[in-house]
């Protein structure tokens, strides 16, 4: 069974940093390429970050250039997303989620973690 | 970036009725289109990928169509469990962008 879960989240003062992680179990890990979705409070779906199964692709929503930096560990199966000069309007529920897709078709998220709170308030 | 919109905002229906949402890219996308349901406080599902393929264990009242910047979503034979909010995601470029979503709420 597919699996993940993301821990890390919690309250945070503007310009501080956050450090969330994603366990991921249950398939093929270095397989696979792994994204951060973020929903703020009452509001839609934002793609955030994805890195590709080796690390030799990243890209980035433009809000968080410059300040979220997405990486990941294949032997521990794990994805992370360093997050700093947070801002209020990072407040959100972050979501780690597997992707599926290729170079000649779309690119979907498949599964996706419960997700971690992330509050940045003074 | 492409700019993604949804219509209706939100929506009330009967049991049964058909339902459609429609979902709109600022430029070509060509099939690269994908479907979520996230149901209240709960996480984002897959229903479709590439606008119109069936995500593994999804009822097959729902169906996508479309290709190029218009597309839809139809719930056939709309269920109570189908309260719930429907985002389309693009991935046509490297930054993925969602619609605004579209609120279904059973009458």
């Amino acid at each position: 069974e597919v699996q993940l879960v993301e821990s890390g989240g919690g309250l945070v003062q503007p310009g501080g940093s956050l450090r969330l992680s994603c366990a991921a179990s249950g398939f093929t890990f270095n397989s696979y390429r792994m994204a951060w979705v973020r929903q703020g409070p009452g509001k839609g779906l934002e793609w955030v970050a994805i890195i590709k199964q080796d690390e030799s692709q990243r890209h980035y929503v433009d809000s968080v250039k410059g300040r979220f930096t997405i990486s990941r560990d294949n032997a521990k199966n794990s994805v992370f997303l360093q997050m700093n000069s947070l801002r209020d309007e990072d407040t959100a529920v972050y979501y780690c989620a597997r992707t599926l897709g290729g170079a000649a078709t779309t690119d979907y998220f498949d599964y996706w973690g419960q997700g971690t709170l992330v509050t940045v308030s003074s | 970036d492409i700019q993604m919109t949804q219509s209706p905002s939100s929506l009330s229906a009967f049991v049964g009725d058909r339902v459609t949402i429609t979902c709109r890219a600022s430029q070509n996308i060509f099939n690269f289109l994908n479907w979520y349901q996230q149901r209240p406080g709960k996480v984002p599902n897959l229903l479709i990928y590439a606008a119109s393929s069936l995500q593994s264990g999804v009822p097959s009242r729902f169906s996508g169509s479309g290709s190029g910047t218009d597309f839809t979503l139809t719930i056939s034979s709309l269920q109570p469990e189908d309260f719930a909010t429907y985002y389309c995601q693009q991935s046509y470029t490297s930054l993925y962008t969602f619609g605004p979503g579209t609120k279904v709420e059973i009458k």
